[in-house]
């Protein structure tokens, strides 16, 4: 099993600011099978990203994924009220499909 | 509109059944793997099972195999997930997902989640 590590897991920061959001994982990530999730509080996750830097339909460019093999990284490059949530990265190449164990970016 | 429309959840003792289906409208269900995610409450996300299009591969996590079991029925645009000797940490949050294309991932439409809560 891929084991995904996410760093921090919290992040305190102010609107305007940059945030920057790591994953490991345990072992090399099948071709580009890596996605990032966003989730608020009483709703389901949205896809923000999939094969490591693609944005999913109707997600603003502020949001951008980088990264390769075992490393990837989701940077949000000014936030927005709206952009304080959890963050769960993914990888799907591989069974069984697994999750981070998230990111919570909350306001400084 | 794709929509994706959990049933089935409630309270059960350990050691008890549930069925949990989901049920789908808004795209041709049979051309898709489809999948089940839980979420315990104040927890991170974990993927239960997934399904082929045709049902024929299934894949689960560690810790629900041999105790769930996936299927779907394509004429029905159904997707269930039978629980069986069901423990106290499957309390959770399950969610039914779709992949944003015919592969299995990433998850692009999810639904709205039913509550499993398995207590004496």
């Amino acid at each position: 099993e891929i084991v995904l590590t996410q760093s921090p897991g919290t992040l305190s920061l102010s609107p305007g600011e940059r945030a920057t959001l790591s994953c490991r994982a345990s072992q090399s990530v099948a071709s580009t099978y890596l996605a990032w999730y966003q989730q608020k509080p009483g709703q389901a996750p949205r896809l923000l990203i999939f094969d490591i830097s693609t944005r999913a339909t109707g997600i603003p460019d502020r949001f951008s994924g980088s990264g390769s093999a075992t490393d990837f990284t989701l940077t949000i490059s000014r936030l927005e009220p709206e952009d304080f949530a959890v963050y769960y990265c993914q990888q799907y190449g591989t069974t069984p499909l697994t999750f981070g164990g998230g990111t919570k970016v909350e306001i400084k | 509109e794709v929509q994706l429309v959990e049933s089935g959840g409630g309270s059960v003792q350990p050691g008890r059944s549930l069925r949990l289906s989901c049920a789908a409208s808004g795209f041709t269900f049979e051309k898709y793997v489809m999948h089940w995610v839980r979420q315990a409450p104040g927890k991170g996300l974990e993927w239960v099972a997934g399904i082929s299009a045709t049902g024929h591969h299934l894949g689960y996590a560690d810790s629900v195999k041999g105790r769930f079991t996936i299927s779907r029925d394509n004429a029905k645009s159904s997707l269930y997930l039978q629980m069986d000797s069901l423990r106290p940490d499957d309390t959770a949050f399950y969610y039914c997902a779709r992949p944003r294309d015919y592969g299995w991932g990433p998850f692009q439409h999810w639904g709205q989640g039913a509550l499993v809560t398995v207590s004496s």
